[in-house]
């Protein structure tokens, strides 16, 4: 399958800081990409949509001011939480698809990358 | 009604039996499926997808499809200890995945 990479995979920080994510697609161009929280014992939340060259396309209730997303090329996308807080401690996984030869057209598949494990003290 | 809803867990198998995991959706517009695996701590590992009724095999693992019933599962053979995971189900009813909440299997050795 195709590799995404994220980077940091762990990172402490005190709160009010921010805390800038990477997510890159090694070996495939990624027209979207995605980003998601995971809290422990819970299913995969997703946050929003990253397209490369336009803005992101938020969840409902998810803070765009507050969670920055830059795609910045069809390789790279970056998610900054902005003046953390305890509460934003959380497991960040992000994805990129990729579309497969020989399916619908609709038929994208989804990599995920390793996450990144933020806690704010 | 959740969009994809799979069947509650936790699933205890012993080691060298059939694990078998079912997620039924609720869009029938939904043309894409896959099964992800999930170790504790880790990120989500993309281990089958399917798109046409039917079976689709691939070393150990099967995954049927079926539109008109609106549900497609998992099977596990030979069940090893390292297939003790999280299982997702999702679906791909636009450009998102809509995901289940998740099967925990858990192998008995």
């Amino acid at each position: 399958g195709a590799v995404v990479s994220q980077h940091p995979s762990r990172v402490i920080c005190k709160s009010g800081t921010s805390v800038k994510i990477e997510c890159r697609s090694l070996d495939f161009q990624a027209t979207t990409m995605f980003w998601y929280r995971q809290f422990p014992k819970q299913s995969l939340m997703l946050m929003a949509t990253s397209n490369e060259g336009s803005k992101a396309t938020y969840e409902q209730g998810v803070e765009k001011d507050k969670f920055l997303i830059n795609h910045a090329s069809l390789t790279l996308s970056t998610l900054t939480v902005t003046s953390a807080h305890p509460e934003d401690s959380s497991f960040y996984i992000c994805s990129a698809s990729t579309s497969v030869a020989g399916g619908p057209s609709s038929y994208n598949e989804q990599f995920f990358g390793p996450g990144t494990r933020l806690t704010v003290l | 009604q959740k969009e994809v809803e799979q069947n509650s867990g936790p699933l205890s198998v012993p080691e060298g039996a059939i694990a078998s995991l079912n997620c039924t959706y609720s869009d029938r517009v939904s043309q894409s499926f896959f099964w992800y695996r999930q170790y504790s701590g880790k990120s989500p590992e993309l281990i089958m997808s399917i798109y046409s009724n039917g079976d689709k095999e691939d070393g150990r693992f099967t995954a049927q499809l079926n539109k008109a019933s609106q549900y497609v599962s998992l099977l596990i053979r030979d069940s090893q200890p390292s297939d003790s995971a999280t299982y997702l189900c999702a679906v791909n009813p636009d450009y998102k995945l809509s995901f289940g909440a998740g099967t925990t299997v858990t192998v008995r050795a």
